[in-house]
């Protein structure tokens, strides 16, 4: 089976330009999670989203991100007008069930900004 | 007070020693433990899972939970130098509008010597 896969696996992009994270989550897993890690702090939750619906975006900055989980296609974190400081490793996770289950998580994407 | 606290360390131990790595949690309604390791550069892989107060053994990995005391530990018997990484404790709650987030620690470094 494949495991959480996120593309790309690096990005660079200079200031004001628009950054798009996809993250495929394993299949059958109907629940996504996404995380950052800034270099040298830990991970922090961003968004929980299931198919076409956001459940909890409690950790997303207020302005500038966005994410989304289609009913077709990958789950999107979309970082608007890019800024020194989103430069981080973005990863994404996915379980079955939600409510607490174990999460999966994929390789990430390593987001540089210039 | 942190939601998650872990030691940073870094954790010395040598080859063929047990590691204890230990984590606490402030919030009382958690319900859900994880422990994964995070080797650097990479992504977050999951080592074991506990819910129930007590012991969880996996191979050489043995995880305990102590909710009275908001407490869980992992340790790891045998440790080879191929053990070394970082590892993160996280907790998820259940429940509201929280429940599929993951809240880490800072990780504790762990280093298996030869």
């Amino acid at each position: 089976n494949a495991g959480v896969m996120q593309n790309p696996r690096h990005l660079v992009r200079r200031r004001g330009q628009e950054a798009r994270l996809r993250c495929s989550p394993v299949k059958g897993h109907s629940h996504v999670y996404w995380y950052r890690q800034l270099p040298e702090e830990g991970l922090k939750f961003m968004v929980y989203l299931q198919k076409e619906n956001i459940i909890d975006e409690s950790g997303m900055p207020k302005e500038r991100f966005s994410a989304e989980f289609p009913k077709e296609g990958p789950s999107i974190l979309r970082i608007q007008q890019v800024v020194r400081g989103d430069s981080a490793a973005y990863f994404c996770a996915s379980s079955p069930w939600g409510l607490g289950d174990t999460q999966y998580f994929g390789p990430g994407t390593r987001l540089t900004v210039l | 007070q942190k939601e998650v606290e872990q030691n940073s360390g870094p954790l010395s131990v040598p080859e063929g020693a047990i590691a204890s790595l230990n984590c606490t949690y402030s919030d009382r309604g958690s319900q859900s433990f994880f422990w994964y390791r995070q080797y650097s550069g990479k992504s977050p892989e999951l080592i074991m899972s506990i819910y129930s107060n007590g012991d969880k053994e996996d191979g050489r990995f043995t995880a305990q939970l102590n909710k009275a005391s908001q407490y869980v530990s992992l340790l790891i018997r045998d440790s080879q130098p191929s053990d070394s990484a970082t590892y993160l404790c996280a907790v998820n709650r259940p429940g509201g509008t929280s429940y599929g987030k993951l809240t880490f620690g800072q990780g504790t470094i762990l280093t298996v010597h030869p």
